[in-house]
């Protein structure tokens, strides 16, 4: 049984440009959550999705950043007009219908 | 406000000494407490995890504690190993809130 897959692992972006960053959850998880982590920094939550839906946002920031967990496919996280500041490891973690979760290994943005 | 705090921010120990980490936090409604460790590189992978009524949970030579009083919990190794080398995150889950909330970690090196 495969863990938590991203796509790509690095990822080099000018400013400006879009960044997709791709999840595939553990097989039978419908519960998909987006984590950044800043250079020394701990984790922060930025989003929570079920399959087709988003249930909880509160950690997104209001612009430029949208998720989205279709009924086919993995889930995405897009960073439009990226910026310096979005530089980061963006990890993914899934779930099942208990609260453990399972993480990815991390796509790692760089912006130059 | 929901902070998690740990300490020390980062430790060196010989090869086959014990240490322990130590972890505050004021997340509340409280659910359950997770350490989790983080290899350089790596998405973070869960060691223990405690509800409110969990004293102390192991996992090999992890052994972890929680004070839900006090709000505090820690981590010991025991007999530490060269694989140990990482960072240990704790990690507070609120009622209701499928997002966890971390603390930056402590960053463990273990020398031959």
């Amino acid at each position: 049984n495969a863990g938590v897959m991203q796509n790509p692992r690095h990822l080099v972006r000018r400013r400006g440009q879009e960044a997709r960053l791709r999840c595939s959850p553990m097989k039978g998880h419908s519960h998909v959550y987006w984590y950044r982590q800043l250079p020394e920094e701990g984790l922060k939550f930025m989003v929570y999705l079920q399959k087709e839906n988003i249930i909880d946002e509160s950690g997104m920031p209001k612009e430029r950043f949208s998720a989205e967990f279709p009924k086919e496919g993995p889930s995405i996280l897009r960073i439009q007009q990226v910026v310096r500041g979005d530089s980061a490891a963006y990890f993914c973690a899934s779930s099942a219908s208990t609260d453990t979760q399972y993480f990815g290994p991390g796509t790692r943005l760089t912006v130059l | 406000k929901n902070q998690v705090e740990q300490s020390p921010q980062s430790l060196i120990i010989l090869e086959g000494k014990n240490c322990t980490l130590q972890c505050n936090y004021t997340v509340s409604p409280f659910s359950n407490l997770r350490w989790y460790k983080q290899d350089t590189g790596r998405g973070p992978v869960s060691l223990t995890i405690m509800t409110f009524s969990e004293n102390t949970k192991s996992n090999g030579r992890y052994t972890a504690t929680l004070d839900a009083d006090t709000k505090q919990s820690s981590l010991h190794i025991t007999a530490s190993q060269l694989s140990d080398s990482a960072s240990y995150i704790c990690v507070v889950q609120r009622t209701g809130r499928r997002a966890l909330t971390f603390g930056s970690g402590t960053r463990l090196q273990v020398q031959p």
